[in-house]
């Protein structure tokens, strides 16, 4: 069965402690994976799509990798404002758009 | 650049009642999408059209939902009838491709079914 699992629900971290989000998956025929970011009370925001295992993409403090089971969102020295839930999302053969349930992430000041 | 745009933002009815969603894509964008996202179910994709056709209504969960898109600037998800399970946030994308391109959303419209 096709699955995107987001790891771990929440994250809670101090201003400038670098950490990482998971996003594993189960589908055949990877299209595209994409991360969102997405505040409360709006829509999600696009971050980045990635293709194939071994590509990165990086923003500002975001970073993200893919391998051929998941994709990690490396964020660096975070700030209060990256407070947000993370949505990675996975299209695949039957042009199905798959999103995982999302992280949590709160940093402090 | 004016984003996504969906009406109502908010809407509070009772069951039974008929629901219509609205949104106007980003202009250019020849693909949108619906989804629903709730608590329990995440973010779940209802349909989505290319070109103002229909592709994929296969994420549609009844009848009662059906979705239109009269012209390449406007496009409609219609609940009738409504029932308090329908009750999340609606969302609208739009993209220049089937998936493979990044989709951009709306702000949602926050649905309550009494």
């Amino acid at each position: 069965e096709d699955q995107v699992t987001q790891s771990p629900e929440a994250l809670r971290l101090q201003e400038g402690e670098s950490s990482s989000l998971n996003c594993s998956y189960t589908v055949s025929g990877l299209r595209g994976l994409f991360w969102y970011r997405q505040d409360p009370g709006k829509g999600p925001e696009f971050l980045f799509t990635l293709y194939s295992a071994g590509e990165e993409k990086e923003k500002e403090r975001l970073k993200a990798t893919l391998t051929k089971k998941e994709s990690f969102l490396h964020i660096t020295a975070p700030k209060p404002e990256d407070s947000a839930t993370y949505l990675c999302a996975v299209h695949h053969n039957n042009n199905d758009m798959r999103f995982g349930a999302g992280t949590r992430l709160t940093v402090k000041p | 650049d004016a984003g996504v745009i969906q009406s109502p933002r908010h809407e509070v009815t009772e069951m039974g009642q008929e629901v219509t969603l609205r949104c106007k894509p980003i202009s250019g964008h020849n693909s949108l999408f619906w989804y629903r996202q709730t608590m329990m179910r995440g973010l779940e994709l209802l349909i989505y059209f290319n070109n103002n056709v229909p592709i994929d209504d296969s994420g549609m969960p009844e009848d009662r939902f059906s979705a239109k898109m009269p012209n390449a600037s406007f496009s409609t998800l219609k609940i009738q009838p409504s029932e308090p399970r329908d009750s999340a946030v609606y969302f609208c994308a739009s993209g220049t491709g089937l998936g493979h391109q990044p989709q951009h959303f709306g702000d949602g419209t926050r649905l309550s079914i009494l």
